[in-house]
């Protein structure tokens, strides 16, 4: 089945700085990969996902790569705000037998003012 | 729309009691799951279903079971309560190859 990994589990910068999260897949047949943030003691919400069909995806200060060859894809966080300080999760799955997401083990992100 | 609800928010048992945890959506999402939430390892799937009537095991299914008799509810039993089980149990939908929306949680602690 898939295996999704996440690094670094913690990520710590100064406001205004860019962060970076990245993660791994093991099924080449994953198609669908969105990524979650998570406040503390809140629900998941989506912030941007992206499909095998395209190499990156931007949404104002947030944007995904994914390099399918490589198994590779990374949330960009650029100037970076407090507000930003929560877990994020990405994930992937296969949409072709149905919306199941294998989650990576997360990362705290930290936004020092 | 109320979105994804779910209840109880929290709830304590004793080894061995069983319990159910509701879920309901209100946006007509074909496809509804159930995930647990454990420090340090992400959500981890239970049980997910692809419409009234469908059922299918995630990873973690073992201790659970779900049904699923109309489309807007998808309820979560746990036979025979472990400590293990200690968790925060989120139920999720979405319109099938598409976005997933999260309920609000149910934390739950096993003595």
């Amino acid at each position: 089945g898939e295996n999704v990994e996440q690094h670094p589990s913690t990520l710590s910068v100064q406001e205004g700085d860019s962060a970076v999260i990245k993660c791994t897949y093991s099924d080449s047949a994953s198609n669908y990969f969105p990524w979650y943030k998570q406040e503390l003691g809140k629900r998941p919400q989506l912030i941007i996902d992206i499909r095998s069909n395209v190499g990156e995806k931007k949404d104002q200060r947030i944007a995904v790569t994914l390099n399918k060859t490589a198994k590779h894809f990374s949330l960009h966080i650029t100037e970076t705000q407090p507000e930003d300080s929560a877990v994020y999760f990405c994930a992937a799955s296969n949409v072709e037998y149905g919306n199941k997401l294998v989650f990576g083990a997360g990362t705290i992100l930290r936004v020092k003012s | 729309n109320a979105g994804v609800t779910q209840t109880p928010k929290f709830q304590v048992l004793k080894t061995g009691q069983s319990m159910t945890l509701q879920c309901a959506q209100d946006m007509n999402h074909e496809y509804m799951s159930w995930y647990r939430q454990d420090p340090g390892m992400g959500l981890r799937l239970i049980h997910y279903s692809v419409g009234a009537g469908i059922t299918d095991q995630g990873e973690v299914p073992n201790g659970y079971n779900v049904s699923r008799s109309t489309t807007e509810d998808f309820p979560l039993r746990l036979l025979s309560a472990a400590p293990s089980q200690t968790s925060v149990y989120f139920c999720a939908s979405g319109r099938l190859y598409n976005e997933q929306f999260f309920g609000p949680g149910t934390r739950l602690t096993v003595l």
